[in-house]
């Protein structure tokens, strides 16, 4: 089974600080995201990366940067962590293989920013 | 502006009952479908897909239906069990192959009563 696995469950910052969120997937996919999850707004596409070192812009990558260094891992960076950055934040990965590929989830970061 | 649309949040059905989950879509590119099952503090799983070749695809219990005239995919789940209580969203791609990038719904939650 794939595993993806984010690093903390439940995180809690103060505005201005820099935070890291790190997410490990072990079944050597290309593709990797982050999404963030808002009540009533769903499953927002932050950043994705579809190979070591690449990365694309999702629909809000206002406030965020990611790092992707070696395949298995994906990190999202909030420079400097604002209050509406309180959320839930979901890695995921995929093969992209002959077709379409289902996107593998993470367990969810929590996210507190006072 | 909303690309993929769950206009329930919420539905209740009893147990036993068919369960009916709806998604619109507005972006006529669109292709490839799925639905996804979240838990409370957990990622999202993967539940069915389907590509605009078909217009039925079912997987035990799970059925998922897509009108493209109409820009309509509908998840059926029959019977309904308490278990399947969770927040179910659908999601949408236009991606060619290589970058799988999803548009996910603002989710339906629905509670199974026993």
């Amino acid at each position: 089974d794939v595993k993806v696995t984010q690093s903390s469950r439940y995180l809690v910052k103060r505005t201005g600080e820099k935070v890291f969120l790190e997410c490990v997937q072990d079944m050597d996919h290309e593709n990797m995201f982050w999404y963030r999850q808002d009540p009533g707004l769903g499953l927002r596409l932050i950043y994705f990366s579809y190979d070591v070192k690449m990365k694309e812009k999702g629909d809000i990558p206002e406030g965020y940067s990611v790092s992707r260094e070696k395949k298995e891992r994906f990190s999202l960076i909030l420079e400097s962590a604002s209050t509406n950055q309180t959320s839930m934040y979901l890695c995921a990965s995929s093969f992209p293989g002959q077709g379409y590929e289902k996107l593998f989830f993470g367990s969810g970061t929590q996210l507190s920013v006072l | 502006d909303q690309q993929v649309k769950q206009n329930s949040p919420s539905l209740s059905v009893q147990e036993g009952r068919i369960s009916i989950l709806n998604c619109d879509y507005t972006n006529s590119m669109f292709d490839y479908f799925l639905w996804y099952k979240k838990y409370p503090a957990e990622g999202p799983t993967f539940l069915i897909s389907i590509s605009s070749i078909k217009d039925k695809n079912e997987d035990g219990r799970f059925t998922v239906f897509l009108n493209k005239s109409a820009k309509h995919l509908s998840l059926h789940i029959v019977p309904s069990q308490p278990g399947d209580s969770a927040v179910y969203f659908c999601a949408a791609s236009a991606s060619p192959s290589g970058t799988y990038k999803y548009i996910f719904g603002t989710g339906t939650r629905l509670k199974v009563l026993a």
